[in-house]
């Protein structure tokens, strides 16, 4: 039973398109977080979600843009895709800001490829 | 601006040598510190966890970490490798009430037989 889930697993897509990726928890978390790793494996936080509100956005392109339709599922929609997104966009959940013993649990990634 | 440094992008063992994968942070408040996993092609797994409760942190499959406020270090160590330690570490900081990872530019752990 995946405690945070993301689809799809791989995603291949045109410059130009545009793409949704989609994020569930099942672990009665409260907040959620998209965070974003390169081609150097360099991991950085994204946005973040508490109970349905954004907390945190960090210097991103507005071409991507969050959504979180209850606490338990954080989307991310990404318009006119370019080849510098392409990355491993990991979900992320945790009860308040991360501060408990369990810190904050990841999914397993969806690796978008932009050609 | 809180930041976190990984010693050494590389590091290669013998199996059953002593991993020692190095992580310095720069904060006046000692923050929440941990230690992530990534095995090729997944996602990251908690290592351990530092909350000021304990200095020496144990985490999952032998690992172990000092938290050190003096040197600002979050050092973590596991005293014989195995060949399925082989993976990308992570250090990362939480800054109190902040809710958000930051992480070091990660270390390849590399297992040779």
């Amino acid at each position: 039973d995946t405690a945070v889930s993301q689809t799809p697993k791989y995603l291949v897509t045109q410059m130009g398109n545009d793409k949704s990726i989609k994020c569930e928890q099942n672990l009665g978390h409260d907040t959620m977080y998209w965070y974003k790793q390169d081609s150097k494996k360099f991991l950085k936080i994204m946005f973040s979600y508490n109970n349905k509100e954004l907390i945190i956005n960090e210097t991103v392109p507005n071409r991507f843009s969050p959504k979180s339709p209850d606490k338990a599922h954080l989307n991310l929609h990404i318009n006119s895709l370019e080849l510098g997104d392409s990355a491993v966009y990991f979900c992320a959940s945790s009860q308040g800001k991360g501060e408990g013993p369990r810190g904050y649990t990841f999914g397993s990634g969806t690796r978008l490829t932009v050609v | 601006a809180q930041s976190v440094t990984q010693l050494g992008s590389h590091v290669s063992v013998s199996e059953g040598a002593l991993v020692l994968l190095r992580c310095n942070y720069s904060s006046s408040v000692p923050p929440y510190l941990f230690w992530y996993v990534q095995y090729p092609n997944q996602g990251l797994q908690l290592l351990l966890k530092y909350t000021s409760a304990a200095t020496l942190v144990k985490g999952i499959n032998g690992f172990e970490a000092e938290f050190k406020k003096s040197e600002t270090s979050f050092h973590l160590t596991k005293p014989s490798a195995h060949m399925s330690d082989a993976a990308e570490y992570f250090c990362a900081v939480t800054p109190r009430g902040t809710g958000k990872l930051i992480f070091g530019q990660g270390t390849t752990l590399q297992v040779k037989p």
